[in-house]
């Protein structure tokens, strides 16, 4: 079973304009969520992270809103750039430690000039 | 600067024979991982290991086995290949045991089985 899911397969947006990439997860044990940049031919690598005791986290252009309630987190990008494009994996975590580290199926942002 | 990497980076076998994937950090990390990444499916876990001579199986764990003699090596190990474990690996490692943290990825082996 998928206990994260990214619904979206694909994203395109136009350069300069926001870009939100969403994520919800089934298992409510969570309580780690991050976000992974994943380049062709490249391992992913970190992006940003949010705590479930948090409800948004933000670094530089780059904004994770978690909504508890709903299991549901959003990855806001403002402004887009063409170099934000790739593919995103959210990836959430429970508190026995990374070995519960699910990852969704990813979503691939495409930013346009 | 430290860094993870995996060897082969392209790799083509044929069913049934048996095929190691190489992991290598510098990192001092602890926690390694290895994860099969397959379209629609994103990053699944196979197996990992807490320290040397620590090995635990993961959600996709079957036909795979690991093994840590040491710190820095997580070589994984196809004991006879199948066509459904062709796919792109990535090993990647991490500091911090609970509570999430981030984890560091090779730059992946790509591995066709025909």
């Amino acid at each position: 079973d998928q206990q994260v899911k990214q619904n979206s397969p694909s994203l395109s947006v136009q350069e300069g304009r926001i870009s939100i990439l969403n994520c919800d997860y089934t298992n409510s044990m969570f309580d780690y969520f991050l976000w992974y940049k994943k380049y062709p031919a490249e391992g992913p690598t970190f992006l940003i992270s949010i705590s479930s005791i948090k409800d948004k986290n933000e670094d530089g252009r780059f904004t994770v809103f978690l909504n508890k309630s709903a299991k549901h987190l959003s990855l806001h990008i403002v402004p887009s750039q063409p170099g934000d494009s790739a593919v995103y994996f959210c990836a959430a975590s429970a508190p026995r430690g990374n070995n519960d580290m699910r990852f969704g199926a990813g979503t691939r942002l495409t930013v346009k000039p | 600067d430290a860094e993870i990497t995996q060897s082969p980076r392209h790799k083509i076998t044929e069913t049934g024979r048996q095929v190691t994937l190489a992991c290598h950090q510098t990192w001092n990390h602890n926690n390694m991982f290895w994860y099969r990444q397959d379209l629609g499916h994103g990053l699944r876990l196979i197996h990992y290991s807490y320290g040397v001579q620590d090995t635990n199986k993961g959600e996709v764990s079957d036909g795979y086995s690991v093994s840590r003699s040491n710190t820095e090596d997580l070589p994984l190990t196809l004991e006879s290949a199948a066509s459904s474990q062709t796919s792109v690996y990535f090993c990647a490692s991490s500091a911090l045991l609970a509570g999430g943290g981030e984890q560091f990825f090779g730059p992946g082996t790509r591995l066709t089985v025909l």
